[in-house]
């Protein structure tokens, strides 16, 4: 039933380490994105795909690498992981909306502690 | 670029009624959306103006000016449970594809 879905929810690891986060959606939608929320729950867009092209890059260090195998499934790779890091990632998902109410839905968060 | 304000907490009583401003200026505008957020859990869908005016939706209600760069949520008869954070998020355009820029939320308290 679960509708955007992402693993793991809580991750903790050492800087320096490298670390995935997966993201799935069953909606049939075609765009999924990638936000950050830190620790004063600010949610900023990182990344963006629309049927596995990237369309969004905000300004996100090289070591953050989004994936697209399928417009269902959005990856983050993360290399050389550092304490700034630690933050929720939010993976969502919506329909290609240009100036329609497409809402996007986003999953449950995933908790990435850097120690 | 975009800039979204809204005030950072606010406190109300069970079964009173609050509105959360949110004001924005943005590059581009296609749509404004108020999501809530509980502690620990992912933002979910309220609402989605795109003209000017009032949606109703039970207890909660949006209002958007475009002209003036402004909306509000108003949530009806609280209850305990509405304590929450409240998202504003603009939908600007980028490429042609929609992109949601949120502001950094209100966090409302229900007090009994």
């Amino acid at each position: 039933d679960t509708a955007v879905s992402q693993t793991p929810k809580y991750l903790v690891t050492q800087m320096g380490n490298d670390k995935s986060i997966k993201c799935e959606q069953n909606l049939g939608h075609d765009t999924m994105y990638w936000y950050k929320q830190d620790s004063k729950k600010f949610l900023k867009i990182m990344f963006s795909y629309n049927n596995k092209e990237l369309i969004i890059n905000e300004t996100v260090p090289n070591r953050f690498s989004p994936k697209s195998p399928d417009k269902a499934h959005l990856n983050l790779h993360i290399n050389s992981l550092e304490l700034g890091d630690s933050a929720v990632y939010f993976c969502a998902s919506s329909h290609r909306s240009q100036g329609t109410g497409n809402t996007i839905y986003f999953g449950e968060g995933s908790w990435l502690t850097v120690v | 670029g975009q800039n979204i304000d809204q005030p950072t907490e606010m406190t109300a009583t069970e079964g009173a009624i609050v509105q959360i401003n949110c004001t924005y200026q943005t590059s581009g505008f296609n749509g404004l959306f108020w999501y809530q957020q509980h502690a620990g859990e992912a933002p979910t869908f309220l609402s989605y103006n795109v003209l000017d005016g009032l949606e109703e939706k039970g207890r909660f209600s949006s209002f958007l000016s475009r002209s003036k760069g402004y909306s509000y949520l108003l949530l009806k008869e609280l209850q305990m449970k509405d304590s929450a954070s409240y998202l504003c998020a603009v939908k600007g355009v980028n490429t042609g594809f929609q992109k949601l820029v949120f502001g950094t939320g209100t966090r409302l308290l229900v007090s009994p």
